[in-house]
């Protein structure tokens, strides 16, 4: 079973710019999950999607970061524009059941704003 | 305002003996724990959970402890190998109020002796 597929690994902008990270979840996974890891702390979830509807994003820098995930599968995460603190790992996860619990993370997206 | 708290940011251990990383969580709704891996440049895999009608659950080497009234969990790793050097992170849910995005501490960076 193919797991969680994130891109890019690595982006490097300068402030103000913007960018873009792509997830695609393990196949059946109604659930997906961006969450932002800061170095040094652990993963802060973003935002939540059951299907392609909003479950969460109350932690979300709605004036800045964007997300969405249309038809129900794959999703992007955006940020403009960046900002120095914007520096983190983007980290995509899913999951198939509320009965389990467990959330499968990708490798992540490291973004360094310059 | 942190919710989940692992106050110990390294523990090293030598190689064979118990191995034991503590969490401590401050919201009484969270209902739901997990303990995740994470390997660098990795993205953090799931090891063991535990709900909290429970109060221990064991896969193999590893066993989660739960005292819901301190609110505080830990996790043994019996006996430690080399392989089990990371960061472990905790996690909390509230899955009785339909809130499946994970909490997570500040991470532990285990390191293993021999």
């Amino acid at each position: 079973e193919a797991g969680v597929a994130q891109s890019p690994r690595y982006k490097i902008i300068e402030k103000r710019q913007s960018v873009a990270f792509w997830c695609n979840p393990i196949s059946g996974h109604a659930t997906l999950y961006w969450y932002q890891q800061i170095l040094g702390q652990g993963p802060k979830l973003l935002i939540q999607f059951q299907n392609n509807g909003v479950v969460d994003d109350s932690q979300l820098p709605k004036d800045r970061f964007s997300a969405e995930r249309l038809k129900g599968v794959d999703s992007t995460l955006k940020i403009q524009p960046a900002k120095l603190e914007d520096s983190a790992v983007y980290l995509c996860a899913s999951s198939s059941s509320r009965d389990t619990g467990e959330l499968f993370f990708g490798e992540g997206s490291r973004l360094t704003v310059l | 305002d942190q919710q989940v708290k692992q106050n110990s940011p390294s523990l090293s251990v030598q190689e064979g003996r118990i191995s034991i990383l503590n969490c401590d969580y401050t919201n009484s709704m969270f209902d739901y724990f997990l303990w995740y891996k994470k390997y660098p440049a990795e993205g953090p895999t799931f090891l063991i959970s535990i709900s909290s009608i429970k109060d221990k659950n064991e896969d193999g080497r590893f066993t989660v402890f739960l005292n819901k009234s301190a609110k505080h969990l830990s996790l043994h790793i019996v006996p430690s190998q080399p392989g089990d050097s990371a960061v472990y992170f905790c996690a909390a849910s509230n899955r009785g109020g339909g809130a499946d995005g994970l909490t997570f501490g500040k991470g532990t960076h285990l390191i293993i002796q021999p």
